[in-house]
Formats: structure tokens, sequence, C-alpha cells
């Protein structure tokens, strides 16, 4: 997985809780991300992070919050959860963003909110 | 908007068999096409990436082609082994947006013995 390790891997937690989601990376790579998988849909893009500090949105950004104050940690907080908020989700890290460039992604945090 | 549409969305094949698998998208102006392999609680990993200029791409038993008119892609598998059961997922990128890739929902292949 190319480096890229999160934290936790399985996750329960109850409607109105806080979580947070922790992506670690060793490649030293710019640019990270964070996906959720869904059945029934592609994996959609949550935020990403172009440098420490630097973040902006995704496709699916509501109701998530990112930080990245390291190059190799990124991190996705729900601030309250909700049942609709859970999935699979994956970071993934790129050297560019000029195409054509290679996204690795991490092992995914599988997250049940009940 | 852009759409990335595989077909199909399941597949079962004996091991030893070929397949392959369809990807339509209208994702424009296109940039490049990716195939990822997804094991079941994994993350994807990349198999092949193709630009334009690109019609055949192959990574072992596995070759993708690209007709960037018709803007279709086929990933075939040769000689399909058990390990091969995964989900299979194209993903086209818009040439003017660095960070947006276009995730096809993935074809789900079970490679029986």
């Amino acid at each position: 997985d190319a480096g890229i390790t999160q934290s936790p891997r399985h996750k329960v937690t109850e409607t109105g809780t806080p979580v947070t989601l922790r992506c670690h990376q060793t490649e030293n790579h710019r640019y990270m991300y964070w996906y959720r998988q869904d059945p029934g849909h592609g994996l959609r893009l949550i935020h990403y992070s172009y440098g420490v500090k630097d973040t902006d949105k995704g496709e699916v950004s509501d109701g998530y919050s990112v930080s990245r104050s390291k190059t190799e940690d990124f991190l996705l907080t729900l601030e309250s959860a909700t049942s609709s908020q859970t999935s699979v989700y994956f970071c993934a890290i790129s050297e560019s963003q000029i195409h054509p460039y290679e996204q690795y992604f991490g092992p995914g945090t599988r997250l049940t909110v009940t | 908007k852009n759409q990335v549409e595989q077909s199909p969305q399941s597949l079962i094949i004996l091991e030893g068999k070929n397949c392959t698998l369809q990807c339509n998208y209208t994702v424009s102006p296109f940039s490049n096409l990716r195939w990822y392999k997804q094991d079941t609680g994994r993350g994807p990993v990349s198999l092949t990436i193709m630009t334009f200029s690109e019609n055949t791409k192959s990574n072992g038993r596995y070759t993708a082609t690209l007709d960037a008119d018709t803007k279709q892609s086929s990933l075939h598998i040769t000689a399909s082994q058990l390990s091969d059961s995964a989900s299979y997922i194209c993903v086209v990128s818009e040439r003017n947006s660095g960070y947006a890739l276009n995730f096809g929902k993935g074809t789900s292949l079970l490679v029986t013995p």
C-alpha cells in the first residue's frame, strides 16, 4: 500500500459523536486525498491537500473537515457523525497533480455510524 | 456531468478463461484513463494508465485498450487466476482538472476453480 497507513481500520460510533480518521504516509508526497466508497457509487472525493496547511473541498465535503499540520499526516474529522456517513474511507497520495500522475491508495477505514 | 460507466456490473468465469471488461465515458476534455484493481477489504491498486495517444497498454496478463474517438476502453484478462477475483475500476481524468478523477462503479469479477 505504498507506505500509507490509515487508523483506525475499523470503527463503530454513535450518531452525533465526533470522529477523526488518520492517514499517515512515509513517501513524502505533496498531495493527499480523502475518498469515501459506498455501494452503488464510484469513489468520491471528500477533501484533498496540496501541502501543509493547504486543503480544498472535493465533491462530497459537507459534514467533513480536514487538517494537515505535517507532510506525512492528513486527518479527516466528522464533527457530528450521521448514519449517512457510514462508509469505507480511503486515503490516497500523489507526488504530482500533472497528468498522468499516479495516485496510491491506503488500506481503508470502515466506519459504521449507529 | 462527467460520467464513467462500466459493464458488466459483475462477472463469474472459470479459472484459466479469458474475459473482457468494458468502460465507456463522457469525460471531456480527456486527459487519461486508468484501470485499478481492488481486492476485497483493500485499497485500489493501479494496473495501467493510458493517455490520449496510447491505444494499448499491458501489465502482465492485463491488457487495456483505449479508443478516444468512441470514448471506450476495455480491460482484457488472459488466462485468469483465482487471485484475479476483485473489483476492477475504470477512472477517467479531465485535462483541465488536476485533482478531480472520475471513478466508475467497478466490475466485480469472480474467478472460480
